[in-house]
C-alpha cells in the first residue's frame, strides 16, 4: 500500500511568487493534516480536513494560505504571494476516520525555501 | 494551554549505550494521547508508539521503551543498547482534537 506523498520535494522561489504544494493521502484515509516547521521552530499544525471539508484551520497563519481538498482525495496548499518567513518544511499527514488518537501517517515532507 | 516540552536538543552516546529521552506535557484535557516520531535523516517522520491517557501501562518494543506517568506529565523514551542506526531526530507529540502538539524535538547521535 502506498503511504502518504507529497510533490514536490524541495522548491525553491523568490518572495512574492506564487508556490502550491500537493499531497496524496493514503488511500482510504478521510483525515489529512498539514503541518510545517520553520527552521529552529517546533513542527506547528496548519489544518485538518476530513473528507473535502475543513475541520479546523486554526493553525492557517495568515490568508496568503489557501488549502483546498477537491473530491476528498488529494489537497493543495498554495502560498500566494511567498514571503521569507515561509520558508521550511511542509508535511502533510493522513489517518483513518475515528477518533482523534488514530495514528497520522506522515509524507516526506515538502522543503520551502523563499528568497 | 497545551504545550510539549522536549528539553534535550541534542544527545550524543557511544553505541550500546542506554539513552533516555524525555517528554513533558501540559493539558487540561482529560483525555488526550501521546505519541513519539522518530525522524531519520531522510526527513520523513515515522510513527513509533501512541499511548492514551487512560492507560498508563509502560510498554516495551524490542530495543524500544516508554515511561508514561501521569503524575508528572511525562512520557520517556529509551533506547537500550543503541546502535548508529538509531540516530535520527526524535519528536514527542501530544493529541488534542485531532491536531498533534510537538516538542522541539531532540537530536540524537549515536556514535559507533
Amino acid at each position: 500500500e502506498a503511504g502518504v506523498t507529497q510533490f514536490p520535494s524541495h522548491s525553491v522561489i523568490e518572495k512574492g511568487q506564487t508556490v502550491t504544494l500537493r499531497c496524496d493521502p493514503i488511500s482510504g484515509h478521510d483525515n489529512l493534516y498539514w503541518y510545517r516547521r520553520v527552521m529552529g521552530k517546533e513542527i506547528k499544525f496548519l489544518l485538518h480536513f476530513v473528507k473535502e471539508s475543513k475541520q479546523d484551520e486554526s493553525g492557517m497563519p495568515n490568508n496568503r494560505f489557501l488549502a483546498e481538498r477537491t473530491g476528498g482525495t488529494y489537497s493543495t496548499l498554495k502560498v500566494q504571494p511567498a514571503e521569507l518567513e515561509d520558508s521550511g518544511v511542509y508535511f502533510c499527514a493522513s489517518s483513518q476516520l475515528g477518533d482523534r488518537g488514530n495514528e497520522q501517517f506522515f509524507g516526506p515532507g515538502t522543503r520551502l525555501t523563499v528568497l | 494551554a497545551q504545550k510539549v516540552t522536549q528539553a534535550q536538543t541534542e544527545i550524543s552516546v557511544v553505541e550500546k549505550e542506554d539513552v533516555t529521552l524525555d517528554c513533558v506535557y501540559e493539558t487540561r484535557d482529560t483525555t488526550y494521547y501521546l505519541f513519539w516520531y522518530k525522524q531519520p535523516p531522510s526527513g520523513e517522520l515515522v510513527f513509533l508508539i501512541r499511548r492514551n491517557s487512560f492507560d498508563e501501562q509502560n510498554e516495551i518494543s524490542g530495543r524500544y521503551s516508554w515511561n508514561f506517568q501521569k503524575s508528572t506529565s511525562s512520557f520517556n523514551f529509551t533506547i537500550t543498547a543503541s546502535q548508529v542506526v538509531d540516530s535520527a531526530v526524535y519528536f514527542c507529540a501530544l493529541g488534542s482534537n485531532y491536531q498533534l502538539i510537538w516538542g522541539a524535538g531532540t537530536k540524537l547521535i549515536i556514535k559507533p
